[in-house]
């Protein structure tokens, strides 16, 4: 069964702290794997992506990376500020003759000053 | 660059009554899809749109939803009759070329059935 499953489910930190979530996934074939961030009462925005490929990308203090073997990425957050609160949720992509998104149900970070 | 445009932003209707969902995509994005995000879950896909055909409505329950993109632009999404458990965040989002396109959300509108 095509699945992605997030840990933690969600998370507390202290402004300025660092922080990790995992995304594990069963979707086969693998296509790509994006992190989005969603803010409260908004819509999800796209932080990185990761094809087979790629094990590592970085977008300013957010850096993704992807083991395709073991079926993990991780979502790293540097020095996090109080607008980083919001649900992080990994998304995996499948294609098999269609294109097909898998989301799993997001990490909900509360970052506190 | 425009986002997407969704409206309402909020709706609260009572069960069996109707209720519809619009959205404008970003210009010259072809692929259209609209989700159902439920409370502390992850958008669960209802039906995905290439231009103004249907590519994908596996998981859009036909007895009480129904989805068009007529002109291959703006869609629709209807609900009718509402049950308490249609009670989510109806989210569109377009996607401009291959599938390692980002999808661009909507802020989605807040249903409530009571």
């Amino acid at each position: 069964k095509n699945q992605v499953e997030q840990s933690p489910q969600s998370l507390i930190i202290l402004e300025g702290k660092n922080c990790t979530l995992q995304c594990n996934y069963t979707v086969s074939p693998f296509s790509n794997l994006r992190w989005y961030k969603q803010d409260t009462g908004r819509g999800p925005v796209s932080l990185t992506i990761m094809t087979f490929s790629e094990n590592t990308k970085s977008n300013g203090r957010y850096t993704a990376t992807l083991d395709a073997d073991t079926k993990q990425s991780s979502l790293h957050i540097t020095a996090s500020q109080l607008s980083d609160s919001a649900s992080y949720i990994c998304v995996v992509s499948r294609n098999t003759g269609g294109f097909k998104t898998i989301f799993g149900a997001g990490t909900r970070l509360f970052v506190k000053a | 660059e425009a986002g997407v445009a969704q409206s309402p932003r909020y709706k609260i209707i009572e069960k069996r009554q109707s209720v519809a969902f619009w959205c404008n995509p970003i210009s010259g994005h072809a692929t259209l899809y609209w989700y159902q995000q439920i409370l502390g879950q992850g958008p669960k896909l209802l039906i995905q749109f290439q231009n103004n055909g249907v590519v994908d409505d596996s998981q859009l329950p036909k007895d009480r939803f129904s989805a068009e993109r007529l002109k291959g632009v703006d869609s629709t999404l209807k609900i009718q009759p509402a049950k308490l458990e249609d009670s989510a965040v109806y989210l569109c989002a377009s996607q401009y070329g291959s599938y390692n396109s980002p999808l661009h959300f909507g802020n989605g509108t807040r249903l409530t059935v009571t």
